[in-house]
């Protein structure tokens, strides 16, 4: 299994607050990445990373904001939570696509509830 | 825009039945990758393969196969002989091709639900 731990598992939490989900690997992959899964929506991608201090936006990025400092570890922040980021939240890791590997390893999920 | 569909919400059936899980893909690229991932009960994703657009060679691993058609925009997934242990979500994902700026950003179908009944 890929070293890829995910803190907190579960958060409960009310609307207007600040969260911050920590995605952390020892597998020293460059690449690393947030997806949020919705019953009918499969994953979609929140944020990525292609190295530290290099992130960029995915498909569903607005109300989050995401900071790498250490290769190991990938902050997701849900800057004012809402309830419709009531969700599961996976995070992923990868080797650069040089490499030519190019599968997703994933987490074991954080499940947060909004009310 | 990339998308994947998998249109079978939910499929049950009998344990030792033969299943096919559909994907259908669109993309823009001429080079591209294809993923299936399976997501048992307790909720971790799983890799299950990994198919380049340049190769449609099939796949045979045990019990799971993969048919991979350009020319259909298709990759479905075939299990043979099911058990009560394939009951899970499958998800096909499409990921860019890889060369300057690509990132491996993976896009995901909305899954099927696999249930094996003993």
């Amino acid at each position: 299994d890929a070293g890829i731990t995910q803190s907190p598992r579960h958060k409960v939490t009310e609307t207007g607050t600040p969260v911050t989900l920590r995605c952390h690997q020892t597998e020293n992959h460059r690449y690393m990445y947030w997806y949020r899964q919705d019953p009918g929506h499969g994953l979609r991608l929140i944020h990525y990373s292609y190295g530290v201090k290099d992130t960029d936006k995915g498909e569903v990025s607005d109300g989050y904001s995401v900071s790498r400092s250490k290769t190991e570890d990938f902050l997701l922040t849900l800057e004012s939570a809402t309830s419709s980021q009531t969700s599961v939240y996976f995070c992923a890791i990868s080797e650069p696509p040089s490499v030519g590997t190019y599968e997703q390893y994933f987490g074991p999920g954080t499940r947060l509830t909004v009310t | 825009a990339q998308k994947v569909t998998q249109a079978q919400t939910e499929i049950s059936v009998v344990e030792k039945e033969d299943v096919t899980l559909d994907c259908v893909y669109e993309t823009r690229d001429t080079t591209y990758y294809l993923f299936w991932y399976k997501q048992p009960p307790s909720g971790e994703l799983v890799f299950l393969i990994r198919r380049n657009s340049f190769d449609e060679q099939n796949e045979i691993s045990g019990r799971y196969s993969w048919n991979f058609q350009k020319s259909t925009s298709s990759f479905n997934f075939t299990i043979t002989a099911s058990q009560v242990v394939d009951s899970a979500v499958y998800f096909c994902a499409l990921s860019e091709a890889p060369g300057g700026g690509a990132t491996n950003k993976l896009i995901f179908g909305t899954g099927t639900l696999l249930a094996v009944q003993p």
